[in-house]
Formats: structure tokens, sequence, C-alpha cells
């Protein structure tokens, strides 16, 4: 079975630290994977996608990249974290041959910034 | 772009209660999920329809893919307090596009 695992759970960093959350999945091959950002307990909003190893899309301006090295692993990162980029990081691969872009969620990092 | 909407932001019900979601959008979408979402977790997925006016049951949850492919809805029967988190709904309208997430529901069940 299919297995996504996000580390680290929690991170506290100071201004201007870099920054590293990987996710991995298991169980299956060449997945599509996806960052989310979610502020405030609230709604999901899609940061970076990856349909394959080097290939990267971002949807929003911001001070994140995001990297996928190898074909399950996808990694975001800072050089220099600001206070608004605290918040709860979402990591979730989909299954592109089933035909339907399901997504299958990460159990988050949770990122606070001082 | 396309936008799914769900409100209330948030709903509070008491325990043993049955209680409704809606989710609409003015544009089409092919396939809707609703995802749940416990405090401080990832969404785990709950139901996903695949054609207009289907309607699946998971348990104590039932949600039907409206007949104009723009709405869906998430009934909850009998609540319990371990229903309590955040419920998205999601669309998608085809087998490559990205999934478009509603803003979510919150909803607390008082014991």
């Amino acid at each position: 079975s299919q297995t996504i695992h996000q580390w680290p759970a929690t991170l506290v960093q100071p201004v201007g630290s870099p920054l590293s959350l990987e996710c991995t999945v298991e169980g299956t091959s060449n997945p599509n994977l996806y960052w989310y950002r979610q502020a405030a307990g609230r709604g999901l909003q899609l940061l970076f996608y990856s349909v394959g190893i080097g290939q990267i899309s971002s949807e929003v301006p911001q001070n994140l990249s995001a990297s996928r090295p190898q074909d399950r692993q996808f990694i975001l990162s800072s050089k220099k974290l600001l206070l608004s980029d605290s918040g709860f990081y979402l990591c979730a691969w989909s299954d592109r041959s089933s035909g339907a872009n399901v997504l299958t969620f990460g159990a988050g990092s949770r990122l606070t910034v001082l | 772009g396309q936008q799914l909407n769900q409100s209330p932001q948030s709903m509070f019900i008491q325990e043993g209660e049955d209680v409704s979601m809606n989710c609409t959008s003015s544009s089409i979408f092919n396939t809707w999920l609703w995802y749940k979402q416990d405090p401080g977790e990832g969404p785990v997925l709950l139901i996903a329809l695949y054609k207009a006016g289907e309607l699946t049951s998971n348990g104590r949850l039932t949600a039907q893919f409206g007949i104009t492919r723009k709405d869906s809805f998430l009934n909850i029967s009998a609540s319990i307090p371990s229903d309590v988190g955040i419920y998205f709904c999601a669309g998608l309208l085809g087998a490559n596009s990205k999934l478009t997430f509603g803003k979510g529901i919150t909803l607390s069940v008082r014991p």
C-alpha cells in the first residue's frame, strides 16, 4: 500500500533562517506531488506541484521554492524565512495513471517563524 | 478561475444531530470529493463522486453529486464528538486537472 511521510512535523525557526521540509511517498511510482499551505486552520493554498523529476510548477509568487530530486521525494525550501511563511504545510500525492487526480495528503508540517 | 463556495464557515451542532453541508460552484466539475481534516492532521478523503446524480454512503456519511454538476452535498447523521474537524469539498474538471478546494467548514459537536 502507498504511504506518504512528511518531516519534520513541527518546526520553529527565526526570521531569516533557511527552511527545508521533506516529503516522500512509498508504494507507488511516478506520482504527481504537491505542496499546499494552510493558514489559520482554514483554506488550502496550492504552492507547487510536480509531474516528474526536476519538473516543478509554481502556483503563487512567494518566498519558497520546491525541488524533486527523486521520483518519490519532494522538498520545500526557503533561503530566508519571513514571518508570513508561518503556517501548516501539507504534501500530497496523486496517481497519474488512475485517471482522476484524487489527492492523498501527508500529516503536515507546522512551521512557526519568530 | 474556478471557485467552490462552502458556507457557513463554522457549524455548531449537538451530539446526535444530523448535519448537512453544501458546496456550490459557478462552473461544472466532473468529480466531486469530500475531505475531513482532524485538528493538526492532513485532510483525509471521505467520499469520491464520479457521476452526476450519484449518491454514495460511507457509514454515517452520505454525499451526492448534483445533477447540474455544479454542486454537491455531504450529510452526517447521528453526529458524534469525533466528527469535529474541517470538511472540505473539492472539484476536479478533468483527469489531468488540478483539484479546486472550497475554504472548508469547521464543525463543532457539543456533547
